[in-house]
This record gives C-alpha cells, sequence and structure tokens, in this order.
C-alpha cells in the first residue's frame, strides 16, 4: 500500500511551548488529509480534515486556535499544537487519502506527544 | 458518530479462523465496508473494504450479508501477529467524494497459542 510518514514518531515538550506534527504522503499526492489523536484505550478520534490549498475543517470541539493545521503541498500537512499542556498528551495520528476512483486513506506511524 | 457495532473482544486460537461480525444497519448505498487494524501503538492498518460483493486478499476475506446490513471479516489461519484492535467502519469512497474514516470502539481479538 501507500506509504505516509509522520515526524517526529514521539516528542516531549515543556509546558506552553508549540510542537509541529508533520505528516507526508511519500509515494503519492495527497489532496485530502485526516487528523486524529487517540488516549490510551480508547478509539482515534477525528480532529479536523485537511485540503491542500485551503483552510482545514475542524470537528465539533475541536480549537481550530489550539491546532493549527496547513496543508501547503500535495504531500505535506503540518498539524501545530499551540502552547501545549498536560492534558494534549496523546497519540496523534494523520491519514492521507489517494486521488482517483479509489480514493483510499492509508496512515501514518503515529506522533506519541508527552507534555511535562 | 460510528456507524457500526462491534463486540468489544475476541479471542482466536492460533492456526484457527478469526472470524469478526460487524453490524451496520444503516449503511447507504453508497457507502463501502472498510476494514482495519491498529497493533499497539501503531497506526491503523488497511486490510480490507468491499461494496456488496463479498472480498479477498491476501491478508482476509470479507463477506458482506445480502441485505449489507452486516458483514465478517476473517483471517483464514491467525497468527500471533494477528492480535491487534479491528475496526470496521462504513465510508464514502471515491476521488473527491471519498468521506472521512469514524472510528468506533473495535473489536480486540487475542489470538493464543
Amino acid at each position: 500500500g501507500a506509504v505516509v510518514s509522520q515526524h517526529p514518531s514521539w516528542v516531549i515538550c515543556k509546558s506552553g511551548t508549540s510542537v509541529k506534527i508533520e505528516c507526508r504522503s511519500l509515494d503519492f499526492q495527497a489532496t485530502t488529509m485526516f487528523w486524529y489523536r487517540q488516549f490510551p484505550k480508547q478509539s482515534l478520534m477525528l480532529m479536523a480534515t485537511s485540503n491542500e490549498g485551503s483552510k482545514a475543517t475542524y470537528e465539533q470541539g475541536v480549537e481550530k486556535d489550539k491546532f493549527l493545521i496547513n496543508h501547503a503541498s500535495l504531500t505535506l500537512s503540518t498539524l501545530t499544537v499551540t502552547s501545549a499542556h498536560p492534558e494534549d498528551s496523546s497519540f496523534y495520528i494523520c491519514s492521507a487519502q489517494t486521488s482517483g476512483s479509489s480514493g483510499e486513506l492509508f496512515f501514518g506511524e503515529g506522533s506519541r506527544l508527552t507534555v511535562l | 458518530d460510528a456507524k457500526t457495532t462491534q463486540p468489544p473482544s475476541m479471542d482466536c486460537a492460533e492456526g484457527r479462523a478469526a472470524n469478526l461480525p460487524c453490524n451496520h444497519s444503516t449503511i447507504s448505498g453508497n457507502e463501502y465496508v472498510y476494514w482495519y487494524r491498529q497493533i499497539h501503538s501503531q497506526g491503523p492498518q488497511y486490510i480490507i473494504h468491499g461494496l456488496k460483493n463479498n472480498e479477498t486478499n491476501e491478508m482476509a476475506s470479507l463477506i458482506i450479508t445480502e441485505d449489507r446490513k452486516s458483514s465478517t471479516l476473517i483471517l483464514p489461519h491467525a497468527t500471533l501477529r494477528d492480535t491487534a484492535v479491528y475496526y470496521c467502519i462504513v465510508r464514502v469512497a471515491g476521488g473527491n467524494q471519498g468521506g472521512k474514516l469514524i472510528f468506533g470502539q473495535g473489536t480486540e481479538l487475542s489470538v493464543k497459542p
């Protein structure tokens, strides 16, 4: 299947700092990418839909000023957690959708954020 | 909200077939049934998807009932490495009309020696 890469795979930061997570589609162009977060022992929760060249669409209850999403190219979307706090500690996962008639979704390996 | 219901957990003996059920009684005509799995601390892995016909690939088989209100994922010869959480999701597929994946709670499959 297609390859989606996330970086960093894990990050530890101090409370109040901002952290950027990158999501790249390595062997295909993705006009649409999705960002999820997952707390321990829970399922994935969709945060936002990122479309190349336009503003992201956020799910209800997700603060767009807190979680900044940029999708500047067909192979890269970034999620920035601004002014991170311990409650933002989570596993963040992106997925990228292939274009064309199939429109399949492939997931990155996830990025584990720990805010001290 | 997720449009599927799955049993929270299942056990399977190594080497035997694992049959994971999923109910999706409100599925729409243009929605496909997708299966993903997630091994601990990794991103979800695509397994298989189908619309109304049964599907098979190198990983699994997908059996969809004629009324499309339920389906079963079959892992023909389960191994210890198949231990994971399995998610059944309904989604509109296809190009720019492709929809987002909304995850339910999934089924935690434990393959035992």
